[in-house]
């Protein structure tokens, strides 16, 4: 069956760097783009960065672009999220997500279970 | 960027009820809408997709339609499992997605 397994998460002070990881199985991660989506506690869900199936598009939202890089392994199925100049508003639960299709409709069907960030001084 | 304004934020409804969610966007997404259920604790599972196609293994009493700007999330009659909070999603400007800001469902 499908997994997502995000790890990499923990406590770490205003502008320093974490890396996160989504490990992937019981599909053919090669073939399938791939999104992190974060929530702060207490909140709504909020698109981080995109990814193709090959990696050579990426796509982040405007309050990450410059300082968080989205990559992939696919030899290692494992999605990544480079977080660089953390600010306390990062401070969220991050999840990375799957892209299928489903006729002309992308569909984001499977969620891992998230990794918690915390940016505090 | 395409807002999504869901109404109402929060709704408590009794056991049996028939239930309904909407949801706003501030320009036409066509039909690229869907539909999560997040528990308290846990990621958020896919409901519906493509406005009103069931994703698999969902029951059926929870049902999803419109097109362009005004959607609904419908739930015929309402579980003790069904406590959550349910969040749209438009995937119109994808990859650039983005989500309503949720309607927590309390069971009275």
């Amino acid at each position: 069956q499908v997994q997502l397994v995000e790890s990499g998460g923990g406590v770490v002070q205003p502008g320093t760097s974490l890396r996160l990881s989504c490990a992937a199985s019981g599909f053919t991660f090669s073939s399938y783009a791939m999104h992190w989506v974060r929530q702060a506690p207490g909140k709504g869900l909020e698109w981080v960065a995109n990814i193709g199936y090959d990696g050579s598009k990426k796509y982040y939202a405007d309050s990450v672009e410059d300082r968080f890089s989205v990559s992939r392994d696919n030899s290692k199925s494992t999605l990544y999220l480079q977080m660089n100049s953390l600010r306390a508003e990062d401070t969220a639960i991050y999840y990375c997500a799957r892209v299928t299709y489903s006729g002309s409709y992308r569909v984001i069907d499977y969620w891992g279970q998230g990794t918690l960030v915390t940016v505090s001084s | 960027d395409i807002q999504l304004t869901q109404s109402p934020s929060f709704l408590s409804a009794s056991v049996g009820d028939l239930v309904t969610i909407t949801c706003r966007a501030s320009q036409g997404v066509s039909s690229y809408l869907a539909w999560y259920q997040q528990k308290p604790g846990k990621a958020p599972k896919l409901l519906i997709y493509a406005a009103s196609t069931l994703q698999g293994g969902v029951p059926s009493r929870f049902s999803g339609s419109g097109s362009g700007t005004e959607f609904t999330l419908t739930i015929s009659s309402l579980q003790p499992e069904d406590l959550a909070t349910y969040y749209c999603q438009q995937l119109n400007s994808y990859p650039r997605i983005t989500f309503g800001q949720g309607t927590r469902l309390e069971i009275k």
